[in-house]
């Protein structure tokens, strides 16, 4: 079975743009998460998206928002970008049904902004 | 809310020795309980969990412990390789798949 698939695996952007993650669930799995990973921050959950709906949200700001589709593969967005989104954005599949199932983490998309 | 504090952040030790990397939590709820293993450059990868009915788990050389009371739990590897270096993270979850992680702990074993 395919583990988590996240695209691109590196992006550069300058401060004030836009850019949009894409990550796929491991087959089956209708759970996805995103985490935002910094040396001095470290894991931090972003939000978590079950069968296209939002269940739960970090306290990030309003800058950063997700989306579900009907094949659960998730996108993240963040807009105008500041310096300190600089970081390596991580997404984790689960099978979701019921609490607490196991999350599995693909390789992470490695932001950095100039 | 969540905050889980994990220590020490670097732990060396030789080969064939134990390591214990202990958390506290500080919700109550908390009821999910996982560990993972991140090697440089690359993903978290899940290699124990534990639910809050359950105060001991293993898996080969690793075991998890947990103590609802101290709202404390502990990763526990023994027989140390060097392969087991990396940095491990503990989590702590209320539910709706949000883990809270602690700092991390650099794990060094030399051969």
């Amino acid at each position: 079975k395919a583990g988590v698939t996240q695209t691109p695996r590196y992006l550069i952007k300058t401060r004030g743009q836009q850019v949009t993650l894409s990550c796929s669930p491991i087959s089956g799995h209708r759970s996805v998460s995103w985490y935002q990973q910094t040396p001095g921050q470290g894991l931090q959950f972003l939000f978590e998206y079950f069968s296209e709906t939002q269940r739960n949200k970090g306290n990030f700001p309003g800058r950063f928002s997700g989306r579900q589709f009907s094949n659960s593969r998730s996108e993240m967005n963040v807009s105008t970008l500041e310096l300190g989104d600089s970081a390596l954005y991580l997404c984790a599949s689960s099978l979701g049904d019921g609490q607490n199932q196991p999350q599995h983490f693909g390789d992470g998309t490695r932001l950095s902004i100039l | 809310g969540e905050n889980v504090e994990q220590h020490p952040s670097t732990l060396s030790v030789q080969e064939g020795d134990s390591a214990v990397i202990k958390c506290t939590y500080s919700d109550s709820a908390s009821n999910y309980f996982p560990w993972y293993k991140q090697e440089l450059g690359k993903r978290p990868q899940l290699i124990i969990d534990i639910r809050s009915n359950v105060g001991e788990k293993k898996d080969q050389r690793i075991a998890v412990t947990l103590n609802k009371t101290a709202k404390h739990f502990s990763l526990h590897i023994t027989e140390t390789q060097p392969e087991d270096s990396a940095v491990y993270f503990c989590a702590a979850s209320i539910g709706f798949q949000k883990l809270v992680f602690g700092t991390g702990t650099r794990l060094l074993v030399s051969p």
